[in-house]
């Protein structure tokens, strides 16, 4: 079965430093790949996604993440964090190649981004 | 607008009862998803549905129950066979299969008294 794996469980950053999240998954064929985000006490929200082409693709509020093939990662990133930033993290993968009878999204364990003002 | 509701946003359960969540969806999407959440496991899927009249176990189904007898409504079930049913709920639904992502719902978070 496929896994995605997410390094951090908690990250505690000051305002304005630089941020990024990891992600690995483990599947071989091809993929999309999705970063959520869920703020305190709200539903979880898409952040960005890859499906082909660039592999840096930019999302809302200033986010972006590199999808790296050779590696299986898909790392976010922020240059500039906000105390807004406050919120859970999660990447999901989903098989993409022809003849995928399901694409269910496959999902790390999150990341808890705490930003101090 | 278009969306997904999830209702009650709480709900209290006595042990050894029966109860049931409404996901509701006017998106048009094919498929509808069940997850549970918990504190550093991330998201877990119990139950999907890609088509009316058929759903599928997911990786932790055991205790859990849902039908789709039309296409906007994947109402789950927590029997009084799931041994932990404390945790957050989330529904989703995508178009197709969901290599497009998902749209989720606001949850219901129930609470075993």
């Amino acid at each position: 079965a496929q896994s995605v794996s997410q390094h951090n469980h908690h990250v505690i950053l000051s305002e304005a430093a630089s941020l990024e999240l990891g992600c690995n998954y483990s599947y071989g064929g091809t993929v999309n790949l999705f970063w959520y985000v869920q703020y305190p006490g709200q539903h979880l929200q898409l952040l960005l996604k890859y499906f082909s082409g660039d592999p840096l693709v930019k999302g809302i509020k200033g986010f972006e993440a590199e999808f790296i093939k050779s590696k299986f990662s898909f790392n976010l990133r922020k240059p500039s964090v906000q105390w807004s930033d406050t919120a859970e993290y999660f990447c999901a993968v989903t098989p993409a190649d022809r003849g995928s009878t399901l694409g269910r999204l496959y999902f790390g364990r999150g990341t808890q981004l705490t930003v101090w003002p | 607008d278009g969306g997904i509701t999830q209702s009650p946003k709480y709900l209290f359960r006595k042990e050894g009862q029966n109860v049931t969540l409404s996901c509701e969806q006017n998106l048009n999407h094919d498929a509808m998803y069940w997850y549970r959440q918990d504190p550093g496991q991330g998201l877990r899927l119990i139950y999907y549905s890609q088509i009316v009249n058929d759903f599928q176990k997911g990786d932790i189904a055991e205790g859990y129950s849902v039908s789709r007898e039309k296409k906007e409504s994947f109402p789950l079930t927590v029997t009084s066979a799931q041994k932990n049913p404390t945790a957050f709920y989330l529904c989703a639904s995508s178009i197709g299969q969901g290599s497009d992502g998902y749209t989720f719902g606001s949850g219901t978070r129930l609470t075993v008294v």
